[in-house]
């Protein structure tokens, strides 16, 4: 059965370095997500990425907050200057077209932010 | 704007107990409503869904009806099994372009036998 996968599964980073989160989506899904989950709290929707661009974004998702399909199968989240607060599990998730409406999710990437 | 709102957790049953997980929701137009699952160590996982009112999702023994009048979605099942323990997200989608998924803040299910 097709299915996100995301890596790296957890990192650890230090307050103010670049990560890069990698998702590869289900391939023939044409709608894109991150959501982040800080530990004990609800899902949050951080954007929406679709036809090669930003469709939506939250208020959580400022300028330090990007993302990018490089190459067709790939999915990334970069935060420029990693913050404490960004310490969070983040998923990628996929949809197919806008009449389903389930979305798929990958398993998490965990980021400690120290 | 949209928003779910979930009974607090931890719930905690015996094996075989009957399970209600209270959901309700605020939305303009006519969302679909979703019940997620997240298994220790791992992602978000469909449960069930329904897309207009009256309508009832079900999977593996679980039920939740989309009823516009309360707005609600509560999640039910008869006989919960220890395999059960997670954490349930109820979540809406709106009618958006990009029909993103709002979410509640989850309620843990602890199963004992």
């Amino acid at each position: 059965e097709p299915e996100v996968t995301q890596t790296p599964s957890h990192q650890v980073t230090q307050m103010g370095q670049e990560v890069i989160l990698r998702c590869v989506p289900i391939s023939n899904h044409l709608y894109f997500y991150w959501y982040r989950q800080i530990l004990g709290q609800k899902v949050e929707f951080l954007v929406s990425f679709y036809n090669n661009e930003i469709s939506e974004k939250s208020e959580i998702f400022d300028d330090q907050f990007s993302v990018e399909r490089p190459d067709g199968s790939n999915f990334t989240l970069k935060i420029r200057s990693t913050k404490l607060e960004d310490s969070a599990m983040y998923f990628c998730a996929s949809r197919r077209d806008r009449s389903t409406g389930e979305l798929f999710f990958g398993e998490g990437s965990r980021l400690t932010v120290l | 704007g949209n928003s779910v709102t979930q009974m607090e957790g931890p719930v905690t049953l015996s094996e075989e107990a009957f399970l209600t997980i209270n959901c309700t929701y605020t939305a303009t137009g006519y969302p679909s409503l979703f019940w997620y699952v997240q298994y220790p160590g791992e992602g978000l996982q469909l449960l069930l869904k329904a897309t207009k009112a009256d309508d009832k999702g079900s999977n593996k023994g679980f039920e939740a009806t989309y009823r516009k009048e309360t707005t609600s979605f509560h999640l039910e099942k008869g006989s919960v099994q220890v395999s059960d323990s997670a954490v349930y997200f109820c979540a809406l989608t709106d009618t958006g372009t990009a029909s993103k998924l709002t979410f509640g803040t989850g309620t843990r299910l602890q199963v004992t036998l």
